[in-house]
């Protein structure tokens, strides 16, 4: 069966660092990946996705970026966070685009 | 007009009751319609995903879609303490392009 990993859980960064979030899938071949950022009270807000290695859309223009250096590895990052940058990141995999997701357990970021 | 619409809750019911959340949306080009489950601080579980209108049952969920009417509900029977969890109901199109829209969630309490 398939898994997806992400770390770390929780995350409390100062305003202007980096940040970097990392997403693995267990258990598949060629999925295609997703990163969301989920706000208090507000549905899924898709920030990227990936249909392959090196292949990355962007959704919403902003302060940061993603990366899919292996098959089944999804990477977030910013150079510098701003505190608009908060929030509860989740990233997901499925067999086709656009069709059922798999979330994993996110990661909670809180920037000060 | 937002694309999907889910009203927020929250629901509160008691145990044994059927519990019934709805989505509407604008958009007719969606094919495939998706209910996850999010309990506090977790990602979101897929439950049901059906991609045609008319009913789909697993167990004590049954997804309906009205394509025609632009309205998906959500039915759980014998609801438990253990449904107690935000529903989000999702709806998306991967021909001609890609796109994913989740609603913002139901919250919904179930009393012992």
């Amino acid at each position: 069966s398939q898994t997806i990993h992400q770390w770390p859980a929780t995350l409390v960064q100062p305003v202007g660092s980096p940040l970097s979030l990392e997403c693995t899938v267990e258990g598949t071949s060629n999925p295609n990946l997703y990163w969301y950022r989920q706000a208090a009270g507000r549905g899924l807000q898709l920030l990227f996705y990936s249909v392959g290695i090196g292949q990355i859309s962007s959704e919403v223009p902003q302060n940061l970026s993603a990366s899919r250096p292996q098959d089944r590895q999804f990477i977030l990052s910013s150079k510098k966070l701003l505190l608009s940058d908060s929030g509860f990141y989740l990233c997901a995999w499925g067999p086709r685009l656009g069709e059922t997701q798999y979330f994993g357990p996110g990661t909670r970021l809180l920037v000060l | 007009q937002k694309e999907v619409e889910q009203d927020p809750g929250p629901l509160s019911v008691p145990e044994g009751a059927i519990v019934s959340l709805n989505c509407t949306y604008s958009n007719s080009a969606f094919q495939y319609f998706m209910w996850y489950r999010q309990y506090s601080r977790k990602g979101p579980e897929l439950l049901m995903y059906t991609y045609s209108s008319g009913n789909k049952e697993d167990g004590r969920f049954t997804a309906q879609v009205d394509k025609s009417s632009k309205y998906i509900s959500l039915f759980i029977r014998d609801s438990q303490p253990s449904d107690s969890a935000t529903y989000l109901c999702a709806m998306s199109v991967n021909t001609g392009g890609f796109k994913t829209i989740f609603g913002a969630g139901t919250r919904l309490f179930v009393k012992a």
